[in-house]
Order: structure tokens, then sequence, then C-alpha cells
């Protein structure tokens, strides 16, 4: 079975403070992709990565980056130096390659950055 | 360029009523997908279309739904007899159809059964 898990329902924070939003996958697969997307309040997801399993170099976007643990399934997303701007609902989902196309969301975190 | 766009926005409809929801992908990809979001829910996977076909429609709830990609392009999602329960946000996404690769979403359409 395929099941993504985050934690985390609500989280807030002081703008300029750093923040990691946890999320735990399972998967039977050794051929899986990890993603993260962003939801503001506008409502429309926005793409933010993609991982996949074979590839465990974490990663740093600017702001944002990335840990990726297979050894304990998790791929963690933490944003440095928050803004208000950052304020969303932020997911991540799972896509398996024995599972088709679909992707298998978890139940988001919905981040506040409080100026 | 141009992203997924979906169309109405927003549609409020009677219990028991025929809706049509439009989504118009990115072009030049080939795969299509539909999800529902109920609030506070992440997105729920319903059908994906690979082309014209529908390749996967193992996440449609029930025979109300059915979704057609007739021209490989745009497709339109229907909900017959439609209930409260329908009530959420339906979200389309498209990619280039390859083995894992990331999906972009529209806008969604917010479908209010009263």
């Amino acid at each position: 079975a395929q099941k993504v898990t985050q934690a985390q329902t609500e989280i807030s924070v002081v703008e300029k403070e750093d923040v990691t939003l946890d999320c735990v996958y399972e998967t039977r697969d050794t051929t899986y992709y990890l993603f993260w997307y962003k939801q503001p309040p506008s409502g429309e997801l926005v793409f933010l990565i993609r991982r996949n399993s074979f590839d465990e170099q974490n990663e740093i976007s600017g702001r944002y980056s990335w840990n990726f643990q297979k050894s304990t399934s998790s791929f963690n997303f933490t944003i440095t130096a928050s803004q208000v701007v950052d304020s969303a609902v932020y997911f991540c989902a799972l896509r398996s390659s024995n599972t088709g196309n679909q992707f298998y969301f978890g139940t988001g975190t919905s981040l506040t950055v409080i100026p | 360029g141009a992203g997924v766009s979906q169309t109405p926005s927003n549609k409020v409809t009677e219990k028991g009523k025929y809706v049509e929801l439009r989504c118009d992908p990115i072009s030049g990809h080939t795969a299509l997908y539909w999800y529902r979001q109920s609030l506070g829910q992440g997105p729920e996977f319903l059908i994906y279309f690979q082309g014209t076909g529908a390749a996967d429609d193992s996440g449609l709830p029930n025979d109300r739904f059915f979704a057609v990609r007739p021209e490989g392009s745009v497709s339109t999602l229907k909900i017959q007899r439609t209930e409260r329960g329908d009530s959420a946000v339906y979200l389309c996404a498209s990619s280039l159809g390859l083995a894992g690769d990331t999906q972009y979403f529209g806008p969604g359409t917010r479908l209010t059964v009263l």
C-alpha cells in the first residue's frame, strides 16, 4: 500500500524563523518518486520539488531545502528565514512505479508565518 | 507558457442535477489527471488519461462519475445526479506522460451541491 503521512496539521512561526515540515511515506516499491507542492490561499497547487528513490542527495533551492532519508522513509522540507509569503498549505506526495501514475497525497501541513 | 486551465472556477448546482467540469491541459502533455480535494484534505485521485483513453479510473467513486478526453487534449469530468457529498474542489493536472514525471495542476473548480 502507498501512503503519505504529514503528522503536523498546522504550524505557526514568526517571520524569519526556520521551520521544518515532516513527511513520512510508505511503499513496498523500490522505484518511486516524492514531491512537495505548495497550495497558497488562491488554491492552485504549485510544484516545488521532485525526488526519485535512487537519489538521496539533499537539495537546496534558495531558502528551501529538502532532506530525503530512505532509512526512515522521510522526505522533510525546511524553510529557512520564513517569510509571510510562505504561508500556505504544503503537501507531500508519493508516486510509485507500480501503481500507475496517480499521486498519493498527505493531508497537508498548514503553515502560517506571522509578521 | 499557459498552464493548466479549468472552467468554471465555481459551480453551484442543486442536488440531482448534472454537471460538467472542463480541463485544458498544458500543450504537449499527453497525460491528464483528475483529483478531488475536500476541505482540509489532500487531493484524492479520480482518473488518469494517457492520450484519449482512460488508463486508470480506479479512483472514480461510483458510476455517477465519468470523464472523457475525446481528442487527447481537453477533458471533461461529468457528474450525474449530483449529491451534497460531491461538493469539493475538483483539480485537474497534466504531465508529459513519462514515468515518475511531475504533474502540473490547474486552479480547480469548486463544486457546491445544495
